[in-house]
C-alpha cells in the first residue's frame, strides 16, 4: 500500500523562526490534508491540498503531485504552533485516511 | 456549521469490559471514520460508515465494531477489552462524493486498567 513519510521527526525552533516540513508519499493520491494535533489531542486541519498551493496566515502548503511530494511552510513561529503536525492521504477508491508519523515541533519564547 | 462533537471525553475501564464510544458528525456530512491513536502514533483507521452501512474496514479485530445512524452519527462499540486498546479514539466526518477533506472530533481518550 501507499507509504508517507513525513520529516524531520523533531524540530525546535525559537520563537519568530519560519520552517518547512516536508511530506513524501510513494504512490498518486487524490487527497492529501496537513493536520496540526495540539498537546489536547485535538486534530485540527490546515490544509486540504492534493495539488497547488495554498496559503492560510502565517501557513501555506505546497503540493507537487507528480513529483509525490507536499510542503508545509510555517513562517514567524509561535509558540502556539507547538504540537504534532501530520500529513494523511487517500489513494485510489479508498477513502480511507493514510498518515505519516508526523513533526513533532516544539516552539520556545 | 456545528463540528464533529465526541463523548465522553475521557474514559476508564477494566480489562474484559466492553466500551461504547459516540459521535455526532458535522452538519451536512454523511460518512463518518473511526481511527485509534496509540501514544506517539499517527491515527490507525478502525472502519467507515456510510448510509449506516460499514464501508471500509482497517486491520481490527470483530471486537471492535460500530453503527450509524440516520442522522448520521456514530458509535463505536469495543467488547472484552485489552490493555493495548488503551488510545485516543478519533471520530472523523465527511460527504461523500466531493473533494473536501475530514473533520475530525476532539477524540475519546480510553484507559483500559
Amino acid at each position: 500500500g501507499i507509504q508517507v513519510e513525513q520529516s524531520p521527526p523533531d524540530l525546535i525552533l525559537q520563537e519568530g523562526a519560519n520552517s518547512t516540513l516536508r511530506c513524501n508519499f510513494s504512490d498518486s493520491v487524490n487527497n492529501l490534508q496537513w493536520f496540526h494535533q495540539n498537546p489536547w489531542g485535538q486534530l485540527i486541519n490546515l490544509f486540504y491540498i492534493p495539488s497547488g498551493t495554498k496559503q492560510n496566515g502565517r501557513l501555506s502548503a505546497t503540493t507537487v503531485a507528480t513529483e509525490r511530494y507536499s510542503l508545509l511552510y510555517i513562517s514567524s513561529s509561535q509558540t502556539t504552533d507547538s504540537g504534532v503536525y501530520f500529513c494523511a492521504v487517500t489513494a485510489g477508491n479508498n477513502r480511507k485516511l493514510i498518515w505519516g508519523l508526523g513533526t513533532s515541533l516544539a516552539v520556545n519564547p | 456549521e456545528t463540528g464533529v462533537t465526541q463523548s465522553p471525553t475521557h474514559l476508564i475501564k477494566t480489562r474484559g469490559q466492553q466500551v461504547t464510544l459516540r459521535c455526532s458528525s458535522q452538519s451536512g456530512h454523511n460518512t463518518v471514520s473511526w481511527y485509534q491513536q496509540a501514544l506517539g502514533q499517527g491515527p490507525q483507521f478502525i472502519f467507515q460508515y456510510y448510509r449506516e452501512e460499514e464501508n471500509g474496514r482497517g486491520n481490527f479485530p470483530p471486537r471492535f465494531s460500530g453503527l450509524q445512524f440516520p442522522n448520521y452519527s456514530s458509535e463505536l462499540n469495543v467488547n472484552a477489552l485489552e490493555l493495548d486498546d488503551s488510545a485516543l479514539y478519533l471520530c472523523a466526518s465527511s460527504l461523500a462524493g466531493t473533494a473536501y477533506g475530514y473533520t475530525f472530533g476532539s477524540g475519546t481518550r480510553l484507559t483500559v486498567v
